[in-house]
C-alpha cells in the first residue's frame, strides 16, 4: 500500500512569491491534514478536510494561506506573497476518518525555505 | 482546549540501557486518546504506540511501553534496550476527539551513543 505522497520535496522562494505543495493520501482515507513544523519545533495543524469539506481551518495562519481538496482526495495547501515566517516544514498526513483513537499516516513533507 | 507539554529539550543515552522522557497535556475531556510519534533524521514521522484515557493498563508495542499516570496528567514513554537507530525525535501528540487533529508537543531529541 502506498503510503501518502508529497511534492515537491523541498522549495526555496523570494519574499513575495507564491508557492504550492501537493499531497496524495492514502487511498481510501478520508481525513487529510496539514501540518506546519517549523524547526525544532512540532507539528501545528493548519487544516483538515473530511473528504472535499473543510472541517477546520481557523489554524491557517493568514489570507495568504489557502487549502483545497475538490475530490475529497489530493489536496493542495498555497501560499501566496511568502514571507521569511513561514520558512518551514509543511507535513500532509491523512487517517481513515473513523474513530478519535485512529492515527495519522504522515508524508515526507515539503521543507520551505523564505529569503 | 487541548495543550501538550514536552520539557526535555535532548537526551543522550547509552545503547542498550533505558531511556524515558516525560509529557504532560491539559485537557477538559473525559475521554481522549495520547499517541507517540518518531520523527527520523530524514524527516519522516512514524507513530509507535497510543494510550486511551479510560483504560488503565500502560500500553505496550516491542520496546516501548508508556508511563500513563492520569491524575497528574502525564504520559511518559520508555525505550527499553536502546538502539542507534532509536536516535530520533519523538513527540507527544493527544486528541479529545473526533472533531479535532492531533496537538503536538516540542518534542525530545534522543541520541543513543554506542
Amino acid at each position: 500500500e502506498a503510503g501518502v505522497t508529497q511534492s515537491p520535496r523541498y522549495a526555496v522562494l523570494q519574499e513575495g512569491q507564491a508557492v504550492s505543495f501537493w499531497c496524495d493520501p492514502i487511498s481510501g482515507h478520508d481525513t487529510l491534514y496539514w501540518y506546519q513544523q517549523p524547526r525544532d519545533q512540532g507539528p501545528q495543524l493548519l487544516v483538515y478536510f473530511r473528504d472535499e469539506a473543510v472541517i477546520d481551518n481557523s489554524q491557517l495562519p493568514s489570507d495568504r494561506f489557502s487549502a483545497v481538496r475538490p475530490k475529497g482526495t489530493n489536496s493542495t495547501l498555497k501560499i501566496q506573497s511568502a514571507k521569511q515566517g513561514d520558512t518551514a516544514t509543511y507535513l500532509c498526513a491523512s487517517s481513515p476518518g473513523t474513530t478519535s483513537a485512529e492515527t495519522l499516516y504522515f508524508g515526507s513533507g515539503t521543507r520551505l525555505t523564505v529569503l | 482546549a487541548q495543550k501538550v507539554t514536552q520539557t526535555q529539550t535532548s537526551i543522550s543515552v547509552m545503547e542498550k540501557t533505558t531511556v524515558t522522557m516525560d509529557c504532560v497535556y491539559e485537557t477538559q475531556d473525559s475521554s481522549y486518546f495520547l499517541f507517540w510519534y518518531k520523527q527520523t533524521a530524514s524527516g519522516e514521522i512514524v507513530f509507535l504506540i497510543r494510550q486511551d484515557s479510560y483504560k488503565k493498563e500502560n500500553a505496550t508495542v516491542g520496546h516501548y511501553s508508556l508511563n500513563f499516570q492520569k491524575p497528574k496528567s502525564s504520559i511518559g514513554l520508555i525505550i527499553t534496550a536502546t538502539q542507534i537507530e532509536d536516535s530520533a525525535v519523538y513527540f507527544c501528540a493527544m486528541r479529545e476527539n473526533y472533531a479535532q487533529g492531533l496537538t503536538f508537543g516540542l518534542g525530545t531529541r534522543v541520541s543513543v551513543f554506542p
